[in-house]
């Protein structure tokens, strides 16, 4: 079975402070995606990766940056965390290999809460 | 991608079959159904996608609309465990897609002992 792992379930955090969440998968996948989840707004992509040391920004990079240095990992940085950042936070991978393998597979997620 | 219309919720009993719709009324030719699944403090599971023809897997049946302009997801014998949120999607079938789906707010299913 294909496992996206997220290092955290829950993080407190203080604002101000650089936040790192990290993510693996072991399925060797292309493609990663982070997304943040928020009630009556749905999940929303933050930052997307197709390749290592490759990045795209999704429709909300605002405040966050990523980093694709190993292919089975794709992490995702508050550089100063504030507290509308507050949210949980989704990984996901997929494969690059065959156009038509298109299934996301998701993460447990990561409850963060900045104080 | 297209925008896609679901209840907000809907209760189903035990072992009845669950029947959720979607509509899609402006989904383009190239694009897919794809259906997902949110349990409570869980990441989103695919369950199925389909173009038009009816599909069927071991999680669940997927009817779409020969105008394809509406689809019904359906879990032949719901479980307490099938109490989700259930997520409709349209999209491009493309690998380079496949992470990137717009997650609207889905139906709330609740399966009743």
């Amino acid at each position: 079975d294909v496992k996206v792992t997220q290092s955290s379930r829950y993080l407190v955090k203080r604002t101000g402070e650089k936040v790192f969440l990290e993510c693996v998968q072991d399925m060797d996948h292309e493609n990663m995606f982070w997304y943040r989840q928020d009630p009556g707004l749905g999940l929303r992509l933050i930052y997307f990766s197709y390749d290592v040391k490759m990045k795209e920004k999704g429709d909300i990079p605002e405040g966050y940056s990523v980093s694709r240095e190993k292919k089975e990992r794709f992490s995702l940085i508050l550089e100063s965390a504030s507290t509308n950042q507050t949210s949980m936070y989704l990984c996901a991978s997929s494969s690059g290999q065959g156009i038509m393998n298109t299934e996301a597979f998701f993460g447990q997620g990561t409850r963060l809460t900045v104080v | 991608d297209a925008k896609t219309t679901q209840p907000p919720s809907m209760d189903c009993a035990e072992g009845r079959a669950a029947n959720l719709p979607c509509n899609h009324s402006t989904i383009s030719g190239n694009e897919y159904v794809y259906w997902y699944r949110q349990i409570h403090s869980q990441g989103p599971q695919y369950i199925i996608h389909g173009l038009k023809n009816n599909e069927t897997n071991e999680m669940a049946s997927l009817i779409i609309t020969e105008d394809r302009k509406s689809s019904t997801l359906i879990l032949p014998h719901a479980t307490l465990r099938d109490t989700a949120v259930y997520y409709c999607i349209v999209r491009v079938r493309h690998n380079t897609n496949a992470g990137k789906s717009t997650f609207g707010d889905g139906t709330t299913l609740t399966v009743k002992p």
